[in-house]
């Protein structure tokens, strides 16, 4: 069974850093790209970027190029989102999921990050 | 980047009744389309791919239909665990990009 578990939420203040993990089973982990995209409180998705875990080639959206970024650690067939400075706006739900032909076919639980002073 | 319009933005359905939801690609996606339903609290699933293949173990009553900018998806005959939140997403071109979604509500 296909399963992707998220790290749990997190309630941080604006400049700290934060990584969020997803880590995958049941699978072939580096056969699959792995997506993550955001939605925001009452909001719809947004992709947010992708990445192969073969190679780490990784693919922003430019709305978030620059602004956080994603890795893959095979060995613990894990994926990555990280911040290096938070915002309060960066406060959403963010999922993780699987791909296939770039739709996403599982996805994680999701974790929900509050940034906030 | 392509933009994803999905119309209406509330749709209110008696239960047992045909549920018709709309999106429209800013530029041509072939079938590149896929839809999902997001229900509260839980992350989106994967309802139909290539515009028009259901995924997994979804229910004959989805119905995906269209090509190049203009697609729908047909629920036939609502059951009340369809009442839920549906997106849009094209991914014929980079960045990947969602509509903004259509909620099912009961009427």
């Amino acid at each position: 069974e296909v399963q992707l578990v998220q790290s749990g939420a997190e309630v941080k203040k604006p400049g700290e850093s934060l990584k969020i993990s997803c880590t995958a089973s049941g699978y072939t982990f580096t056969t699959y790209w792995i997506g993550w995209v955001r939605q925001m409180p009452g909001k719809g998705l947004e992709w947010m970027g992708i990445i192969h875990p073969v190679d780490s080639d990784t693919r922003y959206s430019p709305s978030f190029e620059g602004q956080v970024s994603i890795s893959a650690d095979t060995s613990a067939t894990t994926a990555y989102l990280q911040w290096s400075s938070l915002k309060a706006s960066d406060t959403a739900i963010y999922y993780c999921a699987r791909l296939i032909d770039l739709r996403f076919d599982f996805w994680g639980q999701g974790t929900l990050i509050t940034v906030s002073s | 980047e392509i933009v994803m319009t999905q119309s209406p933005a509330t749709l209110s359905v008696s239960p047992g009744e045909r549920a018709t939801l709309s999106c429209r690609a800013s530029q041509t996606l072939n079938t590149n389309l896929a839809w999902y339903q997001q229900k509260p609290g839980q992350p989106p699933r994967l309802l139909i791919y290539g515009a028009s293949t259901r995924a997994t173990g979804i229910p004959a009553r989805f119905t995906g239909s269209g090509s190049w900018t203009e697609f729908t998806l047909t629920i036939s005959s609502l059951q009340s665990e369809d009442f839920a939140v549906y997106f849009c997403q094209q991914y014929n071109n980079w960045p990947l990009t969602f509509g903004g979604g259509t909620k099912v509500e009961i009427k």
